[in-house]
């Protein structure tokens, strides 16, 4: 069973500090690993995707990506209240028909001002 | 219009109702997918499409059923669910169903709920 962990918090951090959101996946042959945010009611929208070792930047985001720790992370920098959702991790595998994302549980983050 | 919609954005219906979700995406996408997203558990993949034809069922009951008559177009039809069923309806789309960097565009969802 492909599995996608993510731990559910709530995660609290302080306006304008970091916030490190961490996810594991046990398929091996995943090559693809994208980040979602999703307002509560809201459906997810794609904010990071990212396909090889090591950081991507965009904005405040930072994704990085370790295949050898099967381990993705989502660093926000100078976190708002506006960034207060959940993150969902999802995690795809090339070369199989018919595969679509595998997705974690979420991790809800709660940024005070 | 842009992006994937869906219909309605809340239904409420009883076991033995008949009723259909609906979804367009306006993206011009070749792949489309049925999400459920219930509390404290992951997203699952229902059902995928590409290019109309259905590529993946994730062992999903036979009270749903899913419906593509075109690349723009998705349905799901339900009938006797029962309460366990009452979730978020998510549809997505993508460019290509293989292409490793094809993210989903979701809509904004059916929120269900079975009486």
């Amino acid at each position: 069973q492909k599995e996608v962990e993510q731990n559910s918090g709530p995660l609290s951090v302080p306006e304008g500090a970091i916030a490190s959101l961490n996810c594991t996946y046990s398929d091996r042959g995943s090559q693809s690993f994208f980040w979602y945010r999703q307002y509560s009611g809201k459906s997810p929208e794609l904010i990071m995707s990212i396909y090889s070792n090591g950081d991507k930047e965009d904005g405040r985001f930072t994704a990085q990506l370790n295949k050898a720790s099967q381990y993705v992370s989502l660093l926000i920098r100078d976190s708002q209240p506006s960034d207060s959702a959940t993150y969902l991790c999802a995690v795809k595998q090339l070369g199989q028909a018919g595969t679509a994302l595998i997705f974690g549980k979420g991790t809800t983050l709660s940024v005070s001002s | 219009e842009t992006g994937v919609t869906q219909t309605p954005r809340h239904l409420v219906m009883g076991m033995t109702n008949k009723k259909s979700l609906k979804c367009e995406q306006h993206l011009g996408h070749n792949a489309m997918y049925w999400y459920k997203q219930s509390a404290k558990k992951p997203l699952e993949l229902m059902f995928v499409y590409s290019l109309e034809e259905r590529v993946e069922n994730n062992s999903v009951p036979s009270r749903f059923s899913p419906e593509c008559p075109n690349s723009s177009h998705l349905f799901l039809h339900l009938h006797t669910l029962q309460p366990e069923d009452s979730a978020l309806y998510l549809c997505a789309s993508s460019q290509e169903l293989n292409s490793g960097g094809s993210p989903l565009h979701f809509g904004n969802g059916t929120r269900l709920t079975v009486t």
